[in-house]
């Protein structure tokens, strides 16, 4: 069974700093691995998609990168802005199934 | 409007009650999912679907019960509603199996 884990649990930082958030799962057979953001109150709202045969994603100031051999992911956030305090989960499916392992997120707070 | 949507968004019901939450979605995507978001447990597979009338367990099935007649719902029930199943609880649909692709904005459900 595949477990996910998130860590830090929660993150408190100054606007424009750069940050590291980490994402390690115990199968490495998976297909894919998920970034997600969640705001209060609301769903989920995909970030970046990692296709197993892909090192990295980009999106605007967002990059994740995957590492199956050692079962690490990592969302790098660049010039943190308020806007982007949420909850960030990654998820990633066992060997051989398509249905995702949520974590239990990182909650990030970023003040101005 | 394009989307998936939930109702309701907030439900109080007694024990031992049966309720049912609803889940649309207007992309006629083929895959769609049920899971329970609570605190300590992260997101949790309750049930899946990959097409109409085809329908299969997730994590923590019991309890509740699916119907997959029609491609855009995914009615979830709950046969007799236990405190235990006090959560928040989101639906998703996917186009693939490559992702998770859209998630509902989440039923809030209190059973007393």
């Amino acid at each position: 069974k595949q477990e996910v884990t998130q860590i830090p649990a929660a993150l408190s930082v100054p606007e424009g700093e750069n940050l590291v958030l980490n994402c390690s799962f115990t199968d490495s057979a998976i297909y894919n691995l998920q970034w997600f953001r969640q705001d209060p109150g609301k769903g989920l709202t995909s970030l970046l998609l990692i296709q197993s045969s892909q090192r990295e994603q980009t999106s605007g100031r967002l990059n994740a990168s995957l590492d199956k051999s050692s079962g690490r992911s990592t969302l790098y956030i660049a010039a943190s802005q308020p806007g982007d305090s949420a909850t960030y989960l990654c998820a990633a499916p066992s060997g051989g199934s398509y249905i995702p392992t949520f974590g239990r997120g990182t909650s990030l707070i970023v003040h101005p | 409007d394009a989307g998936i949507t939930q109702s309701p968004r907030y439900k109080i019901t007694e024990t031992g009650r049966q309720v049912t939450l609803m889940c649309h979605q207007t992309w006629s995507h083929s895959y769609m999912f049920w899971y329970r978001q609570d605190l300590g447990h992260g997101l949790r597979l309750i049930y899946y679907s990959a097409a109409a009338d085809i329908t299969d367990k997730g994590e923590v099935p019991d309890g509740y019960v699916v119907s997959r007649s029609k491609t855009e719902n995914f009615p979830l029930t709950l046969e007799s509603a236990t405190r235990s199943q006090t959560s928040v609880y989101f639906c998703a649909s996917s186009e693939s199996t490559s992702a998770q692709g859209y998630f509902g904005a989440g039923t809030r459900l209190s059973v007393l």
